[in-house]
């Protein structure tokens, strides 16, 4: 069975701070593939970052950073110099082996004060 | 090029009635999802279209639920005789035909059911 746990219900955070969102999941599939998409008031979920199972290099696009384990089963996020703005739930989620759903954790909710 | 539509944007019926959302894919975008967000949780998947064929179904949709894609291009899913428990915010999906592009998906606004 698939299953991603986001295992923080609600983070605040005050401006410029850096933040991190964990994310652990579970699959036996040999191939597949996260994302973090954000789901900021207006409900619309947003594509944010995608990773490869066999690409296990972590990468930084802006202030968007994210950190794939296959050792742990994590994909955590990272957040830097958070603004106003990046107030959202956001959510990781898994598409694995030869099925094209995707598995959504429950979310996190991150608010940011200025 | 324009994202992922849906309509309505909102839907309010009474119980028993029944209710159609449409979803615009992404142009070229072959491939077509739903899925249903109740509050507090994350998406299900419902079901899934590669072009016009249906080729996926969760056990979430019931015998009530039924999703077209006639021409391959937008997609309709209708619900019978609506419940208070199918209130929920429903959310359309498009993902490319390009090999090592396919699985990321592009959602919609979504349309958002009570069911009173």
């Amino acid at each position: 069975a698939q299953k991603v746990t986001q295992a923080q219900t609600e983070i605040s955070v005050v401006e410029k701070e850096d933040v991190t969102l964990d994310c652990v999941y579970e699959t036996r599939d040999t191939t597949y593939y996260l994302f973090w998409y954000k789901q900021p008031p207006s409900g619309e979920l947003v594509f944010l970052i995608r990773r490869n199972s066999f690409d296990e290099q972590n990468e930084i696009s802006g202030r968007y950073s994210w950190n794939f384990q296959k050792s742990t089963s994590s994909f955590n996020f990272t957040i830097t110099a958070s603004q106003v703005v990046d107030s959202a739930v956001y959510f990781c989620a898994l598409c694995g082996g030869a099925t094209n759903k995707l598995i959504f954790g429950t979310g996190t909710l991150l608010a940011v004060q200025p | 090029d324009t994202g992922v539509s849906q309509n309505p944007r909102h839907k309010i019926t009474k119980r028993g009635q029944n209710v159609t959302f449409r979803c615009d894919p992404i142009s070229e975008h072959n491939r077509l999802y739903w899925y249903r967000q109740t509050l507090g949780q994350g998406p299900e998947f419902l079901t899934y279209f590669q072009n016009e064929a249906q080729l996926e179904k969760s056990r979430l949709l019931s015998d009530r639920f039924s999703a077209e894609r006639p021409k391959g291009s937008f997609s309709t899913l209708e619900i019978q005789r609506t419940e208070q428990g199918d209130s929920a915010m429903y959310l359309c999906a498009s993902s490319p035909p390009l090999a090592g592009e396919q699985e990321t998906q592009y959602f919609g606004p979504g349309t958002r059911l009570l069911v009173l």
